[in-house]
């Protein structure tokens, strides 16, 4: 079947440091890739997303590249701050299937000053 | 960004009682939306597909006679947990795209609403 699986949180880093947080997923076909982010009291957002192999999908300073050899999604950062400490969820869909989400369990980030 | 509210946020309640859980999206339109439970420290499961003036469609698994969806309007989805048990406690989560669901991978979330059933 489909699935998605995180590294387990929590996540404690320093403000400035390299976050990578890892996401391998096992699909019968071709998924779409996505983070999605959860801060404090608030709905989930998307972060990034990429649609097919080799894909890089960026914002806000994240990254993460679609690696089809290794069915990997590995979310990264140069240098975190304070404001990023959230939940990460790692998830998967495919086009055509209505867009039905399957979720990693979440990792909890959280960022010192 | 579009805003898909829930209400309540939280709710409290005996067991044998239904709760009924609101999802509305507020500056779009939404004919498809989705209700998740998260169980803690695990994955949002995908229960149900609800659709404008249309049966809900449920994940395998999902007791469709126990999680009620009605989607009434373009802007309203309601969950209702009939007959809740200990063991329904949860945190329920929607979501919907704008538009046609199959169109777009684009999905704005609920912040959730946390069900505690004594």
């Amino acid at each position: 079947g489909n699935s998605v699986t995180q590294m387990e949180g929590p996540v404690t880093l320093s403000e400035e440091a390299f976050l990578t947080i890892n996401c391998t997923y096992t699909a019968t076909g071709y998924p779409s890739l996505f983070w999605y982010v959860q801060y404090p009291g608030e709905g989930l957002q998307l972060l990034l997303k990429a649609t097919k192999a080799d894909d890089k999908g960026s914002n806000k300073g994240f990254e993460a590249t679609y690696r089809k050899e290794t069915t990997s999604f590995h979310l990264e950062k140069g240098s975190v701050q304070v404001s990023d400490s959230a939940v990460y969820f790692c998830a998967l869909s495919f086009s055509g299937g209505y867009n039905k989400l399957i979720f990693g369990a979440g990792t909890r980030l959280a960022v010192h000053p | 960004g579009a805003v898909v509210s829930q209400h309540p946020s939280w709710v409290i309640c005996k067991s044998g009682t239904s709760v009924k859980i609101e999802c509305r999206s507020l500056d779009f339109q939404a004919t498809t939306m989705f209700w998740y439970r998260q169980f803690p420290k695990q994955s949002l499961m995908l229960m149900a597909t609800s659709n404008e003036g249309s049966k809900a469609t449920y994940e395998q698994g999902v007791e469709k006679d126990k999680f009620l969806i009605n989607h009434a309007s373009l802007t309203l989805s309601t969950l209702t947990v009939t007959s809740a048990h200990p063991e329904d406690s949860s945190f329920y989560i929607c979501s919907a795209p704008p538009g046609l669901a199959e169109s777009t991978d684009t999905q704005y979330f609920g912040p959730g609403t946390r069900l505690t059933v004594l």
